[in-house]
């Protein structure tokens, strides 16, 4: 059974600190997508990774995806109250349909 | 936006009483997605779709059906549902293999009393 473990599960922070979110698997995946999710609402994608020691950049957001596509990690510079959320990795298999996801890390960044 | 609805967005119900939750889809993809979020348990796969009329079972498929009679819609349905069945219910749909991403609906909040 694939799984995908988070850490950590809570955070918060002051605003204009920095935080680096962990998205761990022992299973290898063909890609792995980050969303954010607010209350009420359907996760929204940010980024996909799909290369093994991939690093993509949107913003204040930095996606890393690791050289053995087992990992990934997400790093959020000078965080702002906006990006409080619920933070979600996402593994896919090439092989099926499915994708597999963590169980989410809540950010609250306090003004 | 990626169009899609759901409907109904709130449901309570009772035990025992059958539901069915519907997801819309305005982009003709091929690939639909039916999860439940429970808190510490993240997204959870129900079942999925692949093209009209097929069909199959992810990881927590027990107690539910579905149903892709039409590109369009698919069908999610508690045939007796359970207070176990409380729960928050998202559709995704996926643009095609190659593009490996999800987009997701608005989510059903679904209570079973």
């Amino acid at each position: 059974t694939q799984l995908l473990e988070q850490s950590p599960q809570f955070l918060s922070i002051q605003e204009g600190e920095n935080l680096t979110v962990y998205c761990n698997s022992s299973s290898v995946f063909s890609s792995l997508q980050w969303y954010r999710q607010e209350p009420g609402e359907g996760p929204v994608l940010l980024v996909t990774v799909v290369t093994g020691g991939e690093v993509k950049k949107l913003k204040r957001l930095t996606f890393q995806f690791g050289d053995a596509r087992k990992d990934s990690s997400l790093h959020i510079t000078a965080a702002q109250p906006g990006d409080t959320g619920l933070y979600l990795c996402a593994g896919g298999d090439s092989g099926t349909y499915k994708y597999i996801f963590g169980t989410g890390t809540r950010l609250k960044v306090l003004a | 936006d990626a169009g899609i609805t759901q409907s109904p967005r709130h449901k309570v119900t009772e035990t025992g009483t059958p539901v069915t939750l519907r997801c819309h889809q305005t982009e003709n993809h091929r690939y639909m997605y039916w999860y439940r979020q429970d808190p510490g348990h993240g997204l959870r796969l129900i079942h999925y779709s692949y093209g009209v009329k097929d069909t199959d079972k992810g990881e927590v498929s027990d107690g539910y059906s579905v149903s892709r009679s039409k590109t369009e819609d698919f069908l999610l349905t508690l045939e007796s549902a359970t207070s176990s069945q409380t729960s928050v219910y998202f559709c995704a749909i996926r643009p095609g293999l190659a593009g490996n991403e999800q987009f997701f609906g608005p989510g059903t909040r679904l209570t079973v009393l």
